[in-house]
């Protein structure tokens, strides 16, 4: 079955280390997204990618990195610089180019990251 | 003003009644929309797209209002598995990028 897969599960971050988070997809779909959803709040787009080699910051990009390397691959990494990581982190992937754009977004099962 | 907004309730409701919950967005150009389901600690997932005409899924009803600017989405003869947060999303022309409401939460109650 195709989908996306996030991991790990939960993550755990000491004061001052930088951690990646994983996101695959083999849904063949251009598009891949970051998010953090925060307790009773929405979620925030921190970075997205349209196609390998090319991403754009979100609304909340400060202390976060991506790269695209892959099509397959949206890797995150949560920097020291990031002083508040801790939240439900949700990848996804759409598929821009179909009917004119406007795609609903499919999302792996998220990752939970805290400070230690 | 944000740009897409939800009342987060909670609504608590009995099983078997109809709910609605509305969502207001701010931009004019904005094209598509839809309604997420999100259970708790777990992944949004799609439950129906919006169409201009409305359209009905089952016991679920989605509205859009152009003039108003809201959408709107009514459950009827409500179920106890019903019970999750509904996330609004609204997509602008030409963009790629989606933009959620911080979500209604809805507890159905035997």
């Amino acid at each position: 079955d195709g989908g996306i897969t996030q991991s790990p599960k939960y993550l755990f971050r000491k004061e001052g280390q930088n951690v990646t988070l994983s996101c695959e997809q083999n849904l063949n779909h251009d598009a891949m997204y970051w998010y953090r959803q925060d307790p009773g709040q929405g979620l925030r787009l921190i970075y997205y990618s349209q196609i390998v080699n090319d991403f754009q910051k979100g609304d909340i990009a400060e202390g976060y990195s991506v790269s695209r390397e892959k099509k397959e691959s949206f890797p995150l990494t949560v920097t020291s610089a990031q002083k508040n990581p801790t939240a439900f982190y949700l990848c996804a992937s759409n598929d821009p180019s179909r009917r004119g754009g406007g795609q609903p977004q499919h999302f792996g099962d998220g990752t939970r990251l805290s400070i230690l | 003003r944000k740009e897409v907004e939800q009342d987060p309730g909670p609504f608590n409701v009995p099983e078997g009644a109809t709910v609605a919950f509305n969502c207001t967005y701010s931009n004019s150009a904005s094209q598509s929309f839809f309604w997420y389901r999100q259970d708790c600690r777990k992944e949004p997932k799609l439950l129906m797209s919006v169409y201009s005409s409305g359209n009905e899924d089952g016991r679920f009803t989605a509205q859009l209002n152009r003039a108003s600017q809201y959408i709107s989405l009514l459950i009827r003869d409500s179920k106890l598995s019903d019970s999750a947060t509904y996330l609004c999303v609204v997509i602008m022309q030409g963009a790629q990028k989606l933009v959620f409401g911080q979500g209604t939460r809805l507890t159905i109650n035997p």
